[in-house]
Order: C-alpha cells, then sequence, then structure tokens
C-alpha cells in the first residue's frame, strides 16, 4: 500500500475562486489520479496525472477548470477555478500500488473537503 | 463502459447482527472486485478485494462472493460491532491498466 497525505483537510471557498489541492505520497509512483465524491455519490474519476506528461481527463471534466500539475513522482496538485457551489465536494487523491502493477487496486488519500458558498 | 449498481444505500443492523451488501456489474469483462471503507472524515481504504477465479474470500469477520454467471458480488459482515458503521463502496474492474468503476455506496450503522 501507499501512505498518502493531502492538503488542505478542508476548506469554505467563495465562488468565482480557485483552491489548488495537494497531495504528497511516501514512495515513487508513476500514476496519479484524482477524484471527486460528492454527497450521496460514487467516486467519480477526474483525471490521471502521469509525471513529466499532460494529465488525461475523463468526460466532463476539461484542463481550465480543474488543471493538474505533476512536478515528479511522490506530488500532484490539482486546482479547482472559478469556482461555483456546484463543486462543493470531497477530492480524492489515489494512486495505484497493486503487486501486479495494475492500475485496478487504487489507494486513497484523506480527502479535501470544499464548501462554495 | 462498466456500470456497477450497489444496494441497499442505507442499512441499518443491531450489534452482532450479520450485514450484506450486494453490487451487480454489467461487464463481463470485469475480473477484479475490490471493496473499501469509508469512515467519516477520512478516504477510501480498501478492506478486501476477490478475483474471478475465485467464488469466496473470507478475511476474519468479513467475506466476499461472487457469482459471475449471474454478474453479482456480495459482501457479508459478521458479528458486526459499532467500528463497522462506515460507508462501503464496491468497484468493478477488467485488471491491469483498467481503473475500478465505483458502486454509489451503502451507508452502514451499526447500533450497539
Amino acid at each position: 500500500s501507499a501512505v498518502i497525505s493531502q492538503k488542505p483537510s478542508r476548506d469554505i471557498c467563495q465562488r468565482g475562486t480557485s483552491l489548488t489541492i495537494q497531495c504528497q505520497v511516501d514512495s515513487q509512483v508513476t500514476m496519479m489520479f484524482w477524484y471527486r465524491q460528492q454527497p450521496g455519490q460514487s467516486l467519480t474519476l477526474i483525471a490521471t496525472a502521469n509525471q513529466g506528461s499532460e494529465a488525461t481527463y475523463e468526460s466532463g471534466f476539461v484542463i481550465d477548470k480543474f488543471p493538474i500539475s505533476r512536478p515528479n513522482l511522490t506530488f500532484s496538485t490539482l486546482t479547482v477555478s472559478n469556482m461555483s457551489p456546484e463543486d462543493s465536494s470531497i477530492y480524492l487523491c489515489s494512486v495505484d500500488k497493486s503487486p501486479s502493477g495494475g492500475r485496478e487496486t487504487q489507494y486513497f488519500g484523506p480527502g479535501t473537503r470544499l464548501l462554495v458558498l | 463502459g462498466e456500470n456497477v449498481e450497489q444496494h441497499p444505500s442505507t442499512l441499518s443492523v443491531q450489534e452482532g447482527d450479520s450485514a450484506v451488501i450486494k453490487c451487480t456489474y454489467s461487464d463481463s469483462a470485469s475480473n477484479y472486485f475490490p471493496w473499501y471503507k469509508q469512515e467519516l472524515g477520512k478516504g477510501p481504504q480498501l478492506i478486501i478485494d476477490i478475483r474471478s477465479n475465485v467464488g469466496e474470500k473470507k478475511d476474519q469477520r468479513i467475506a466476499v462472493t461472487l457469482n459471475k454467471t449471474a454478474k453479482h458480488f456480495s459482501l457479508h459482515i459478521t458479528e458486526t460491532q459499532p467500528e463497522d458503521s462506515a460507508v462501503y463502496f464496491c468497484a468493478a474492474s477488467r485488471g491491469g491498466s483498467y481503473i475500478p468503476t465505483f458502486g454509489r455506496g451503502t451507508s452502514l450503522i451499526v447500533h450497539p
């Protein structure tokens, strides 16, 4: 498994502003993933971040709204831009540390709880 | 793509009772089924997983069963304790480079 930390753990923001969430892993990983968890909803993948290349976004998510950085093999950031109340959610960082090297086993950070007023 | 349905959305039991959470999936190529537990204020944690080459897997008080023909799998928790109270997510994946698809979660409440 992996030890993952996220900052901030929670925040309350005004609409129209932006928030950058940091994710730190205790070991080097090839891929890092960002998820959104809305109240009562499933875990929805936002994008996959590979060090040294642009992030790959899932349908419904765009780089202008959720820019991602991946400067090295242990760190990533997700920015939620021009926020609206609909962005209120838990944002989760994850990595895949499957013994087989696959991506099917995801290990999650503690999450960032965002409330947009 | 894969679609995972999870039931019930809420489950309330008395301490010591058993709890069962059921999931169905749509992609017959899925072969890896993890279960996650998310406690309040924390991220989801992997608690047990099963691959399609086995029908059942057990780890102390928790067990998972898989019926590939019917495309459904279940989580069983016996002798529930208040600390089992959490949201449980099932997921399905083709394995390898395929990222899992998650169910909507079940909020389990164990009353002392």
